[in-house]
């Protein structure tokens, strides 16, 4: 297991269109997250999983956003509508428990245009 | 609420000496702190944590960080810089439950030959 898988890498869409990233965590790590990082700032939350089942979300995931991670492995991102302020770095991460430290995917790029 | 707060953009430093970017924090309850560095087009890497114990953290490169409580800092060392410690750097903390990581906006290390 090489690390934390995520795709596409880039994504360019029309504003309105849906987009879906998927992230692979590494293997037998139960807690699967999602951030979203603009140019100039640290990554923000967007939502964590424990195992198959979603525990915390932020604000900042409006309703057209939602995350699953079925059977507890991969994950799904999906942006409905999207906006032009939806561009950013889309980031997976997973650790294997709690206070772990969390391994990073190398993001996806999305762009609105 | 947890927060982060790394108050220069950018350090700068010659190549073999030593290098501080700093970090504070503020949470309710024992903060869990982290650091990561991003490389141009690679992933979040992690470096270092502290969750308790010995002020003093050593991790990945030669980097260390001490925690201090009663400054609510948790400043990056190195004792000496190489060109290849050029990087965005990013001060992470956590609360009781690691529901999730809170990101400061990042420190640009540049080091010159």
């Amino acid at each position: 297991d090489t690390g934390v898988s995520q795709d596409p890498r880039h994504k360019i869409t029309k504003r309105g269109q849906n987009v879906t990233f998927r992230c692979d965590p590494i293997s037998e790590h139960n807690r699967l997250y999602w951030y979203r990082q603009t140019l100039g700032q640290g990554p923000e939350f967007l939502t964590y999983f424990q195992n198959e089942a979603q525990l915390e979300k932020s604000r900042l995931l409006s309703d057209r956003f939602s995350a699953e991670r079925p059977k507890g492995s991969f994950s799904t991102l999906e942006i409905q509508r999207t906006e032009q302020g939806d561009s950013a770095m889309y980031l997976c991460a997973s650790s294997p428990y709690a206070s772990a430290e969390a391994f990073f995917g190398q993001g996806t790029r999305l762009t609105v245009v | 609420a947890q927060s982060v707060a790394q108050p220069e953009d950018q350090v700068n430093v010659a190549e073999g000496n030593p290098l501080t970017v700093k970090c504070t924090y503020s949470v309710s309850g024992n903060p869990y702190l982290f650091w990561y560095v991003q490389y141009p087009n690679r992933g979040l890497q992690f470096l270092l944590k502290y969750i308790t114990g010995d002020n003093l953290v050593k991790g990945s490169y030669g980097f260390e960080a001490e925690f201090n409580k009663s400054q609510t800092s948790f400043h990056l060392k190195k004792p000496s810089a190489l060109v290849s410690d050029s990087a965005l750097y990013f001060c992470a903390v956590s609360a009781i439950g690691f529901q999730k990581l809170v990101f400061g906006t990042g420190t640009r290390l540049l080091v010159s030959p």
